[in-house]
Formats: C-alpha cells, structure tokens, sequence
C-alpha cells in the first residue's frame, strides 16, 4: 500500500497568515492526489483534485502543487472559517490511502 | 443537489452482524462507482470498500476483508455495507462517498453513519 505522510500534524497560525501543508508519498502517483477539509462533526469535503485542481465552489486562496512523491496545499490568507483538519488521498494504486490529517488551529 | 444519506448505524456486540445503508441522490447513480470510508473517534479516514458502477467489481481494505460486503441496487439508488463478525476496531463513523468519474477521488460524502461495536 502507498503510505502518505502529511507534515506538520499541528498548526497553529493566525487569520490573514499563508501556511503550507505538505503530503509526501511513499512510490510515485503521479498527479493523483486530492485533498479534504473537515471540520469537527462534519463530514470532509473536497477541495482539489488530481494535484492543483480547485473543486467547484472552493474558494480560490486555497491551490494545491505537487507531482509524483512531493505534494502541497497553500491557503493564501487564512480565514476563520479555515481552521479545520486537512487530509491528503491518492487514487492512483488500490488501496486508496489518506495521510494521518493536519489539524490547523487559531494561534 | 447531490445527497448522500446513510443509515443503520447501532451498538453491536462484537462478532455481531450489521447492514449499513447509503441512500442517494441528485445525481445517476448507476454512473458511478461508490465507496465506504471510515473514521474511529478522534482518528483519521480509513478507506473500507469500493463498489463499480454495475456491481461486477468489488475492492476491500484488508482489515475487512472476508468479513464485509459491498453491494448497491441501482433500481434504488442505494449502496449497502455488510458487516459480519464484528470487532471492537470496527467502532467507526462509516461514510458513503461517490467516486468521480474518473475513480480517482470522492466529490461528494454522505454525513456518516456511527457503528459501536461494545460488549
């Protein structure tokens, strides 16, 4: 199984603040990554798709880079609503993986 | 408006037997493949199961494997887990997500379903 491995687990960073959320891969998967947002109670949500895809309706301070083992997510200026847990997934081998989350919280 | 509405979540003696539902929604069910994933209280997302569109494919996660099976009837635009011999690990909140088109993430997660395997 293709392990991911997201770095930092914890965050702490204040609104208006650009933070990075990295997620490295344990083989290749070329662009076949995706990350979440999911909020306490809350089912995750989508936010991009095969790498720097944004989903529909996400707001755009939020992009994704990466191909292969090496893959980021940038919020560009947080806001409140942004503290949450954050989760990268891959699809490009059975089973799918997600990494362990990234839980961002207000400094 | 896609909706994934999933029920049948209950406390469960271990080595009990449970049907989860997954009822769907908003868009042409028999489209898509659909998947199971799972999260213990205060873990992370653990992928369970997926299910092809047509039903004729069927992926497991090896902690369930032999003990659950995925199914779905497309005249009803449902998806079903079930669970046999269950464990205490298999505490988890079960959601149903929708795969895209391309089966390479989930666009869109029902709100879960809690399982409590408890003696």
């Amino acid at each position: 199984d293709i392990q991911l491995t997201q770095s930092p687990s914890f965050l702490s960073a204040s609104v208006g603040d650009r933070v990075t959320i990295t997620c490295r891969a344990s083989q290749g998967i070329s662009s076949y990554l995706a990350w979440y947002q999911q909020k306490p109670g809350k089912a995750p949500k989508l936010l991009i798709y095969a790498a720097s895809t944004l989903q529909s309706g996400v707001p755009s301070r939020f992009s994704g880079s990466g191909s292969g083992t090496e893959f980021t997510l940038t919020i560009s200026s947080l806001q409140p609503e942004d503290f949450a847990t954050y989760y990268c997934q891959q699809l490009n081998s059975y089973p799918p993986t997600f990494g362990q989350g990234t839980r961002l919280e207000i400094k | 408006e896609v909706q994934l509405v999933e029920s049948g979540g209950v406390v469960v003696q271990p080595g009990g037997s449970l049907r989860l539902s997954c009822a769907a929604s908003g868009f042409t069910f028999d489209d898509y493949t659909m998947h199971w994933v799972r999260q213990a209280p205060g873990k992370g997302l653990e992928w369970v199961s997926l299910i092809s569109w047509d039903g004729g494919s069927t992926y497991y996660a090896d902690s369930v494997k032999g003990r659950f099976t995925i199914s779905r009837d497309n005249s009803k635009n449902s998806l079903y887990l079930q669970m046999n011999s269950l464990r205490t690990e298999d505490t988890a909140l079960y959601y149903c997500a929708k795969g895209d088109g391309y089966n390479t993430h989930f666009d869109y997660w029902g709100q879960g379903t809690l399982v409590t395997v408890s003696s």
